[in-house]
């Protein structure tokens, strides 16, 4: 079954330190790949996607993500992190691979702590 | 341009009752999703709908059900409720996902359902 892993349940990293979030998909192909955001209590905001072309993609909030096809893998980065960051970050893959258009599988998501 | 609101955004019921809640989508949007979100089960897709058809169907019992006006504002109905029920309800809205290209969904705040 397709599925999307984000093997890192909890990261803590300090203020200012650079960040790397790790997503692997299971697909035969590429699927169309996702970022989001979301703060306790809140929706999930879009960060950042990728469907086809440059596989390093450009998001909101300074975050960037490479996409690389021999790893099935989609990892989230920011150069520096601040305070307000802290937050839960969802990889998903949608598209055809995901069994329709507009139906994203998530991973379970990484919960980020950032200390001062 | 507004984003997607749903209302209400909290709701406490008792086991056996039911319960509906209502999605605006963004203006233009005419495809609109609906995820459960659980501590256990994380993000999980319930269904989608596009111009008043469903067209896309997790895996969740007959009890969940949904519908779509021709306004685009969608419902969900959830019968006979569970204590597994409780959870946060998030709807999203996105273009129309018949491009070719996975649309990219926008999220609203969610509806936080706790059924005691």
């Amino acid at each position: 079954a397709q599925s999307v892993t984000q093997p890192d349940i909890h990261i803590t990293v300090s203020e200012g330190a650079s960040l790397e979030l790790r997503c692997n998909y299971s697909y035969g192909a590429t699927p169309y790949l996702f970022w989001y955001v979301q703060s306790p209590g809140q929706g999930l905001q879009l960060l950042l996607k990728y469907f086809s072309g440059d596989t390093l993609v450009q998001g909101i909030k300074g975050f960037e993500a490479e996409f690389k096809r021999s790893q099935s893998s989609f990892n989230l980065r920011k150069p520096s992190v601040h305070w307000s960051d802290a937050a839960e970050y969802f990889c998903a893959v949608g598209g055809l691979f995901s069994g329709g258009y507009n139906k994203l599988i998530f991973g379970a998501g990484t919960r980020l702590a950032v200390h001062p | 341009k507004a984003g997607v609101t749903q209302t209400p955004r909290y709701l406490i019921k008792t086991r056996g009752q039911q319960v509906t809640l209502s999605c605006s989508p963004i203006s233009g949007h005419r495809s609109v999703s609906w995820y459960q979100q659980t501590p256990g089960q994380g993000l999980q897709f319930l269904f989608e709908y596009f111009s008043e058809t469903q067209r896309n169907k997790g895996n969740f019992p007959g009890r969940f059900s949904g519908r779509q006006f021709s306004n685009s504002r969608s419902e969900m109905n959830v019968s006979t409720l569970e204590l597994g029920d409780s959870a946060l309800y998030l709807c999203a809205s996105s273009l129309t996902g018949t491009s070719g290209a996975a649309d990219t969904q926008y999220f609203g705040p969610g509806t936080r359902l706790t059924v005691l």
